[in-house]
């Protein structure tokens, strides 16, 4: 089992529609969470940290459920600039667990 | 607006050359991380540096790959020699770290590597 665990999708959606990924973690002891988003060819980029309390930026709503061991990242009113690949990051402890990547969402939204 | 900045964006080498990528990390930012991206593996971590120290290269192949940190202004990744499964794109991420040992990092665009 990975250690971070993504559906690869894609999920297509229409404009305006809502979409929800999650993404499962294995270390219970993981503190941080993050969503990154990665545009084709371009590199990722920080979209939001997750925080036990959730998140919520814009159209964007980040969660954490730790007791099911996983984050999830909402976005309402689906716009055709969300499609992209998200990407989530987990410290999964030391050295380089500390930045687990999981690999990847492919959200395509469609006009 | 602050950035990190990779040399080369591209390059295509023959297999046994040397290759070096360098990374300008956003100024302030105290740890550099080295990623590999393929469409195969995903993204991964290969090396990583804090106050330009190493703290772990275990991602990396030791007997071709080396990272260093010359400077706080640069970082470097070598590939010598080279070969064709090292094509790859190659990003640099600098950040800062969080609580809990946790970094927020900020990527570069990449450098774009094929050997033939």
């Amino acid at each position: 089992r990975k250690e971070v665990e993504q559906d690869p999708g894609p999920f297509n959606v229409p404009e305006g529609a809502t979409v929800a990924f999650n993404c499962t973690y294995s270390n219970s002891a993981s503190q941080s969470f993050f969503w990154y988003r990665q545009d084709c060819r371009k590199e990722p980029k920080l979209l939001m940290s997750v925080y036990s309390s959730g998140n919520e930026d814009g159209r964007f709503t980040a969660q954490l459920n730790r007791a099911s061991q996983y984050i999830s990242l909402l976005i309402r009113d689906s716009k055709l600039s969300d499609s992209a690949t998200y990407l989530c990051v987990v410290n999964m402890g030391t050295g380089r667990r500390a930045l687990t990547f999981g690999s990847g969402t492919r959200l395509q939204v469609q006009p | 607006d602050a950035r990190v900045t990779q040399t080369p964006r591209h390059k295509v080498t023959e297999m046994g050359q040397e290759v070096t990528m360098r990374c300008q990390p956003i100024l302030g930012h105290n740890t550099v991380f080295w990623y590999r991206q393929t469409m195969m593996q995903g993204l991964e971590l290969l090396a990583y540096f804090r106050n330009r120290a190493p703290l772990d290269d275990s991602g990396m192949p030791k007997d071709r790959f080396s990272a260093e940190m010359p400077d706080a202004t640069l970082a470097t990744l070598k590939i010598q020699p080279s070969e064709p499964r090292d094509s790859a794109v190659y990003f640099c991420a600098s950040g800062l770290v969080l609580g809990q040992g946790s970094y927020e990092q900020y990527f570069g665009p990449g450098t774009r590597l094929t050997v033939t």
